[in-house]
C-alpha cells in the first residue's frame, strides 16, 4: 500500500534562508508525487507535481523538487525563504487505484525575520 | 473563474446529531473527492466520485458516514449521530479528468466541532 512520510512536522528557518522540506514515500505503483502548499486560514494549492520526465520539478513561489526513485524520496527546496512563505507543506501521492491522493501528515515552515 | 465552494464553513452540533455538509466543485469537473483533516494530521480520504461511474467509498470511516453526488455538481456529505472523534476540517476537491495525475482544486473546508 502506498504511504507518504514527512520526515519534520515542523521547520523553522530565518528570512531569506535555504529551506528543504523532507518527503519520503512507499508506492507499488507508478507514481506521482505532488506538493501543496496550506496557507494559515486558506484551502490547499497546488504548489507542482512530478507526473513523468525530468526528475527536477519547478513549482511557483519559487519552489522546486527533487524526484529520486533509488531512495524514494520527492524532496521540496527554496534557495531563499519569504515571511510569506509561513504555511503548512504537505507531500501527497496517488493511490493504487488512481481515485484520491494520500498524504502525509505536513510540514509547518515558520519563517522568522 | 470560481473555485471550489464548501458549506457551511463552521458547523457546531451536539454529539448524536446529524450533519449535512455541501460542496460544490468547479463547473465541468468531473472528479470529486471529499477529505477529512484531524487536528496535527495529514488528510484522510474519505470517497471519491466520477462521472457516472460507481463511487470510490474505501474511505469512510464507518457506516455513519455517507455522500452522494447528482452527475457532475453539487455533493453532500452526511454523517449520523455525530461523534466527538467526527470533529475535524471536511476538504472537498475536485478534477478535470479521470487521469490520476490530475490536478485536484480543493475548497476551503467545513470545520466540524462535535460537542
Amino acid at each position: 500500500a502506498q504511504s507518504v512520510t514527512q520526515l519534520d512536522s515542523q521547520v523553522p528557518v530565518f528570512e531569506e534562508a535555504p529551506v528543504e522540506l523532507r518527503c519520503n514515500y512507499s508506492s507499488s505503483v507508478s507514481v506521482y508525487l505532488f506538493w501543496y502548499v496550506q496557507y494559515p486560514n486558506q484551502g490547499l494549492q497546488l504548489l507542482l507535481k512530478y507526473l513523468s520526465g525530468s526528475t527536477l520539478v519547478k513549482g511557483i513561489n519559487g519552489f522546486e523538487a527533487e524526484f529520486n526513485k533509488s531512495q524514494t524520496s520527492f524532496h521540496l527546496r527554496k534557495p531563499s525563504v519569504h515571511i510569506s512563505d509561513t504555511a503548512e507543506y504537505f507531500c501527497a501521492v496517488n493511490n493504487q487505484a488512481g481515485t484520491a491522493l494520500i498524504f502525509g501528515k505536513g510540514t509547518t515552515l515558520s519563517v522568522s525575520s | 473563474g470560481a473555485g471550489v465552494s464548501q458549506s457551511p464553513s463552521n458547523k457546531v452540533t451536539e454529539k448524536g446529531k446529524d450533519v449535512e455538509l455541501r460542496c460544490d466543485p468547479i463547473s465541468g469537473h468531473t472528479a470529486l473527492y471529499w477529505y477529512r483533516q484531524r487536528l496535527g494530521q495529514g488528510l484522510e480520504f474519505l470517497i471519491y466520485f466520477q462521472g457516472n461511474s460507481a463511487p470510490d467509498k474505501s474511505g469512510l470511516p464507518s457506516d455513519r458516514f455517507s455522500a452522494e453526488r447528482t452527475g457532475e455538481s453539487v455533493s453532500t456529505l452526511t454523517i449520523q449521530r455525530t461523534q466527538q472523534e467526527d470533529s475535524a476540517v471536511y476538504l472537498c476537491a475536485s478534477s478535470l479528468g479521470t487521469s490520476d495525475s490530475s490536478e485536484q482544486y480543493f475548497g476551503p473546508g467545513t470545520r466540524l466541532t462535535v460537542t
